[in-house]
Order: structure tokens, then sequence, then C-alpha cells
């Protein structure tokens, strides 16, 4: 069965630069959730979007910007890097309000 | 607001044992309850869910958990477990579709590392 894909899968980037990572979700789910997971810790929620447009908001800071094209895939722009920006980025995706199914993620690592 | 408690971050345990995973939730409205696995370096894979109904959920690889509201637990089981079963377990809570919750995100514990000793 077709899965959530995300790319990149590992990214390294200095402080300051800019990040974009990509999420396609499993075909015929319109739902799309970011979380954050850092080093040792759980999962935190960031942004959803349903139906292209964002659905509920979470801890995500406000150099990040994310949204959700018309063919369902979704992107995560992340500006001024930080060293605690580092961490594994997930993407889920699901019918409204059903369960999420999440995607093998994006490391992301800043220098 | 949602919170999950898993109680034991680290859960040592020989081959074919049994083995337990805790958790505890908080909620102020109705939730679905659901556990996840995370093999190193891999993502979050569904283990089951508890939607409605019976209260006993078998999942994959021959885990099972039991929900009990009257206790707010949602325990994870496994009667004989494998090395292959070395990962960290995630209990997450959302608000039901009946809740009025207006907000669907997962809230996630702060996961139980389990290592399966041969």
């Amino acid at each position: 069965a077709a899965g959530v894909i995300q790319s990149p899968r590992h990214l390294i980037k200095e402080k300051r630069e800019t990040a974009t990572l990509k999420c396609y979700p499993i075909p015929r789910h319109d739902t799309v959730y970011w979380y954050q997971q850092g080093p040792g810790q759980d999962p935190q929620f960031l942004i959803s979007f349903y139906e292209k447009m964002q659905s509920d908001k979470g801890s995500i800071p406000d150099r990040f910007s994310a949204q959700q094209f018309s063919d369902y895939h979704s992107e995560l722009n992340m500006s001024s890097l930080e060293l605690g920006d580092s961490a594994l980025y997930f993407c889920a995706s699901s019918a409204p309000m059903e369960t999420q199914y999440f995607g093998p993620g994006t490391r992301l690592l800043v220098l | 607001a949602q919170s999950v408690t898993q109680l034991d971050s680290q859960v040592p345990v020989f081959e074919e044992a049994p083995v337990e995973l805790r958790c505890n939730y908080s909620s102020s409205v109705s939730v679905y309850l659901f556990w996840y696995v995370q093999y190193p370096n891999q993502g979050l894979q569904l283990l089951l869910k508890y939607l409605s109904g019976s209260t006993l959920v078998k999942g994959i690889n021959g885990f099972e958990a039991e929900f009990n509201k009257s206790q707010t637990s949602f325990h994870l089981r496994k009667p004989s477990v494998h090395i292959s079963d070395t990962a960290e377990y995630f209990c997450a809570v959302k608000p039901s579709l009946y809740s009025g919750a207006g907000s669907y995100q997962l809230t996630f514990g702060k996961g139980t590392k389990l290592s399966v000793i041969p």
C-alpha cells in the first residue's frame, strides 16, 4: 500500500540558512500534519492542513511556514535556522479526522 | 487539552517474556487512543488504535492493548517478545470525532524504550 512520502530524508544546513521539507500524503488523504521530534523527545505537533487550508496550529515558530497545494502535497519552509531546529520532522496524513499515518521523516541537522 | 503519561521511560525484558508498557491519559473530552512504534532511525508506525467498541484492541506484531475508561489507561501488552520488538513505543491521544474539540492533533507521551535481551 502507498505510504506517506517525505523528501529529503536527510538534510544538513548551516545556521541562518533556509530549508524546505516536502510531504506527499497517501492518495485520497486530504489532511496533512507536521510534527517535530527533537533528540530523545516525543513528537510535537506543529501545524495541519485540510483541503489546502490551515486547520490547526501548534508550537510552530514564526520562522516556519507551511502550505498545502492543490495536489494535497505540503511543504514546510524553515528560515533563519537555529541549532535547536535540529530534529526529525514527520509528516502524517489522514482522511478527515481519521487515523494519522506517518511518513519516514526528514532528519534535519543544523550546524 | 490532553496529556499522556508513559510511566516507564525504559523497559528491559528477556526474549520470550511478556511485557506491559503503561500509558495513562488525561482529557476533558472523549478521545481516541493510539500506540505507535518507532524503530531506530525510522518513522512512526501505527501498532493499534482504540476508537470505540470492545475495550481490548489487537494490533500488529502480536501486540494488544486494553482501554480502561475509569482508570484512564491504555496499557500495551505482548505475551512473548522478540528481539525485533526492540524499539521505542509512543502512546498518543486525540479528541474523538464527537468531542466537538475542533482540533484533531495527536498528543504523544514521552515514549517507552523497550529493550529485548537475548
